[in-house]
């Protein structure tokens, strides 16, 4: 079935540097993409998402690209800060309307 | 507006004792409803998902069940709970307007059986 396959963590950094988080997906048709963090203590929040191929995700100086050719939908930030420290989730839209997650990236952002 | 209530946020119950969990969506009608199940350290794992009323459908094999008694209650319940049931349950809940699979989340409940 679909699935997303997203990096291993945990990613510890430094504040101003640059965050990726590898997100490749198996589909058979057309999923729609989804990027969602989870804060400390908290239930999970939408980022971002794209619906097609070559649309671009962002929020909050959070980027992502679908990209067909490669299956991808890699998570980007120039500059962290201390407060982007939380759990990201990938995650597919399948049919009957139900997500499937990737398994988390924890992300620790130092001062 | 829409809002997801989820109760209680923490809970610690002993093994074997029962479980009700209760989620409410306020502001839409006929919402989707969803349980997921996160263990320390782990991802997400559905369990439960609903399309309507008295209607649930069931991921994963377990002591766990779920029931939608209206349209946008949503209840997970155990009678004996296990050592293993222990993590964060977070319900969701999906508008049947929003084809874009956007998910809201609840502030989920953590319980840990002792």
């Amino acid at each position: 079935g679909d699935s997303v396959t997203q990096m291993e963590g945990p990613v510890t950094l430094s504040e101003e540097a640059f965050l990726t988080i590898n997100c490749t997906y198996t589909a058979t048709g057309y999923p729609s993409l989804f990027w969602y963090v989870q804060y400390p203590g908290e239930g999970l929040q939408l980022l971002l998402k794209a619906t097609k191929a070559d649309d671009k995700g962002s929020n909050k100086g959070f980027e992502a690209t679908y990209r067909k050719e490669t299956t991808s939908f890699h998570l980007e930030k120039g500059s962290v800060q201390v407060s982007d420290s939380a759990v990201y989730f990938c995650a597919l839209g399948e049919g009957d309307y139900k997500l499937s997650f990737g398994a988390g990236t924890t992300v620790t952002v130092r001062a | 507006s829409q809002t997801i209530h989820q109760w209680p946020a923490t809970l610690v119950q002993p093994v074997g004792s029962p479980l009700s969990l209760e989620c409410t969506v306020e502001g839409t009608s006929n919402p989707n409803l969803y349980w997921y199940r996160q263990a320390a350290g782990r991802g997400l794992q559905l369990l439960f998902y609903s399309v309507g009323i008295g209607q649930i459908s069931s991921e994963v094999p377990q002591n766990l069940s779920a029931s939608r008694p209206q349209d946008r209650q949503f209840i997970l319940s155990s009678k004996k709970l296990l050592l293993s049931d222990s993590g964060f349950y977070l319900c969701a809940w999906l508008p049947l307007d929003q084809k874009n699979y956007g998910y809201t989340f609840g502030s989920g409940t953590r319980l840990t059986v002792v």
